[in-house]
């Protein structure tokens, strides 16, 4: 299994540009979010998703959309991305019922630079 | 609301010498707090969790942790640093809102090893 990989790994936008970032897990994980980290903050969730096509707001949902048309990927867009947004993205994906005690298995990030 | 806080964004111990990580929480209601590591330039992954069973937890790689709920804390500590243990710690809490699960992150500790 590979886990939860996502792509590109890193990236450089300008100003205004628009891009996707892909999640994709193969456990078969209803649960999968997405994250953002900065210096001293920790991780900071931006949308999770509780199943195929659906998604919900996180603590900073702003600038960027998510959709979830297959169970196993967890798409992050940006529509016009600024430099508030540069940072390392994660995404995660955790199984089961939505147990409060289940573990979340993270992707390796995608670091993303916009000047 | 529940949250997590990290004490000492930065520590620095010697090869063999004990390591502390440590976390505080608020919560209302019992906590199911987690940590994890960060390697350089990688994603993060699970060391150990509390939920309740024993106050008392063991993780991978020898840390362990011990929930105290008079002190609201959940240190993390291993008894002889490695060079290989030089990373980002994170400490967080499993919370259910809206009727999902969500992990609340504190800031992170980074840990340095010197020889």
């Amino acid at each position: 299994n590979a886990g939860v990989t996502q792509t590109p790994k890193f990236r450089v936008l300008k100003t205004g540009q628009s891009m996707t970032l892909l999640c994709a897990q193969d456990m078969n994980h209803e649960y999968m979010y997405w994250y953002r980290q900065d210096p001293g903050m920790g991780l900071r969730l931006i949308h999770y998703s509780v199943g195929e096509g659906t998604t919900a707001k996180g603590e900073v949902p702003d600038g960027y959309n998510v959709s979830r048309l297959k169970k196993q990927n967890f798409l992050l867009g940006l529509e016009s991305a600024a430099p508030s947004q540069t940072s390392v993205y994660f995404c995660a994906s955790k199984g089961g019922g939505g147990r409060i005690t289940d573990e979340q298995f993270f992707g390796p990030g995608t670091r993303l630079t916009v000047l | 609301a529940q949250s997590v806080t990290q004490l000492g964004s930065h520590v620095s111990v010697s090869e063999g010498a004990l390591v502390l990580l440590r976390c505080n929480y608020s919560s209302s209601v019992p906590p199911y707090l987690f940590w994890y590591v960060q390697y350089p330039n990688q994603g993060l992954q699970l060391l150990l969790k509390y939920t309740s069973a024993a106050t008392l937890v063991k993780g991978i790689n020898g840390f362990e942790a011990e929930f105290k709920k008079s002190e609201t804390s959940f240190h993390l500590t291993k008894p002889s640093a490695h060079m290989s243990d030089a990373a980002e710690y994170f400490c967080a809490v499993s919370l259910l809102s809206g009727g999902y699960n969500k992990l609340i992150f504190g800031a992170g500790t980074r840990l340095a090893v010197h020889p």
